[in-house]
């Protein structure tokens, strides 16, 4: 089952902030959260595993609720190389197996 | 540096002209996997190789095959490509296991089919 990402995009400028949602129906085993820039391949940024769990480098940093069943991506004081597409990649359970479900992706566009 | 790499970035081929696809790995990783990719879409598993297990998704098309013969190559056969098949080819790997661990994808193979 697709996870849920909103928005499907967002025009920023410089140092401004963003969020991209990625929310599912049922609880997740985990999500992890990639960047892609046009024409070239999705870039891991992070996983996250544990209900209630929040991490984060740098000015990037994500959230997974208690419920496993909602995540955010948070971007801060963002920069013009962090346009692209953001997917959220959900693993169902019953167990890891490593098969991730995309989302339909968020556009991020930064401009000067 | 270590790597997931597609060869080649560019495919042209005729409708119905059978094409193979190839990724290579220097991450030693146990999992790949393929992706399909259409235009301002997200990518869609097609399959994905444990070691030497394969493992089809139940939507995808009998058209497309896989073979890993080692643990560093893994080729995508597309039979009798149709035009809906055009599309970025996205192949990934990830290793310990599948515990936890990101994916690390390569730059994919753009499928153009005349």
């Amino acid at each position: 089952q697709q996870p849920v990402q909103s928005p499907q995009a967002v025009i920023l400028r410089e140092g401004e902030d963003a969020v991209i949602n990625c929310s599912s129906s049922k609880a997740l085993y985990s999500v992890h959260w990639y960047r892609q820039k046009h024409g070239e391949a999705p870039v891991f940024l992070m996983i996250l595993l544990k209900g209630g769990e929040q991490k984060g480098h740098d000015k990037i940093s994500a959230s997974f609720n208690e419920k496993k069943q909602q995540s955010s991506l948070y971007l801060t004081a963002s920069q013009l190389s962090y346009s692209g597409t953001y997917f959220c990649g959900t693993e169902p359970p019953p167990s890891n197996t490593g098969k991730l479900i995309f989302g339909q992706g968020t556009t991020l566009q930064v401009k000067p | 540096d270590a790597m997931v790499i597609q060869n080649p970035r560019y495919q042209v081929t005729q409708f119905g002209k059978p094409v193979t696809l190839s990724c290579s790995q220097t991450l030693n990783h146990n999992v790949m996997y393929w992706y399909q990719q259409k235009s301002s879409q997200a990518p869609k598993l097609l399959f994905h190789y444990y070691d030497k297990d394969f493992n089809n998704e139940a939507d995808t098309p009998d058209n497309f095959q896989s073979r890993r013969p080692n643990t560093s190559f893994c080729f995508l056969d597309i039979r009798s490509p149709g035009l809906g098949d055009a599309a970025m080819y996205l192949c990934a790997t990830s290793g310990g296991g599948v515990n936890n661990q990101p994916q690390h994808f390569g730059d994919g193979t753009r499928l153009s089919i005349l």
